[in-house]
């Protein structure tokens, strides 16, 4: 069975603190995505990568980073981690950058900033 | 600029009942299209997806869609829900030839026995 694996469920982090968010796929997609689910806004993109090494800004991008050392993990980075990026964050995977053989989403790592 | 609008935030149903969660879209350019279900506590699965050719869509779990590119919409339904068919709902767009899936707010359907 195929996935994406998000290394952790739940976390808790304080403000400031540096975070790492891993993401690993098994299905040799090319393309990897970082989105954040709140309330009321559905998902929002923060950066996607096309290839190893490549990064690409999504529509809010700012507070964080992400590294792609390997096809298969895309990590997404909070260099001083604040309290409204407490959010859902969802990592998916996908065989074309366009999108039309859909998604492949990881569970989700609820983080909460206090 | 693309953007998707689910029209209801919140579908309360009853089970065996029919149900429709409306989507609508904007686009200059042509678009694939998509729905997404989300059970409590996990990520988004696939249900079905609008890439060409017939306007009719059938996806998993018995849903269907259906893409009217003149109203720009892309309404999901289902003919008779079940308790399980709770969850969160979302439509999703992606432009042909684009690099990114702009979904919606989403719609929590309620299946109440």
């Amino acid at each position: 069975d195929v996935k994406v694996t998000q290394s952790s469920r739940y976390l808790v982090k304080r403000t400031g603190e540096k975070v790492f968010l891993e993401c690993v796929q098994d299905m040799d997609h090319e393309n990897m995505f970082w989105y954040r689910q709140d309330p009321g806004l559905g998902l929002r993109l923060i950066y996607f990568s096309y290839d190893v090494k490549m990064k690409e800004k999504g529509d809010i991008p700012e507070g964080y980073s992400v590294s792609r050392e390997k096809k298969e993990r895309f990590s997404l980075i909070l260099e001083s981690a604040s309290t409204n990026q407490t959010s859902m964050y969802l990592c998916a995977s996908s065989l074309q950058v366009e999108g039309n053989y859909g998604y492949t989403f990881g569970s989700g790592t609820r983080l909460t900033v206090v | 600029a693309q953007s998707v609008t689910q029209l209801d935030s919140q579908v309360p149903v009853f089970e065996e009942a029919p149900v429709e969660l409306r989507c609508n879209y904007s686009s200059s350019v042509s678009v694939y299209l998509f729905w997404y279900v989300q059970y409590p506590n996990q990520g988004l699965q696939l249900l079905l997806k609008y890439l060409s050719g017939s306007t009719l869509v059938k996806g998993i779990n018995g849903f269907e869609a259906e893409f009217n590119k003149s109203q720009t919409s892309f309404h999901l339904r289902k003919p008779s829900v079940h308790i399980s068919d709770t969850a969160e709902y979302f439509c999703a767009v992606s432009e042909t030839g684009g690099f990114k899936t702009i979904f919606g707010a989403g719609t929590r359907l309620f299946v109440k026995a």
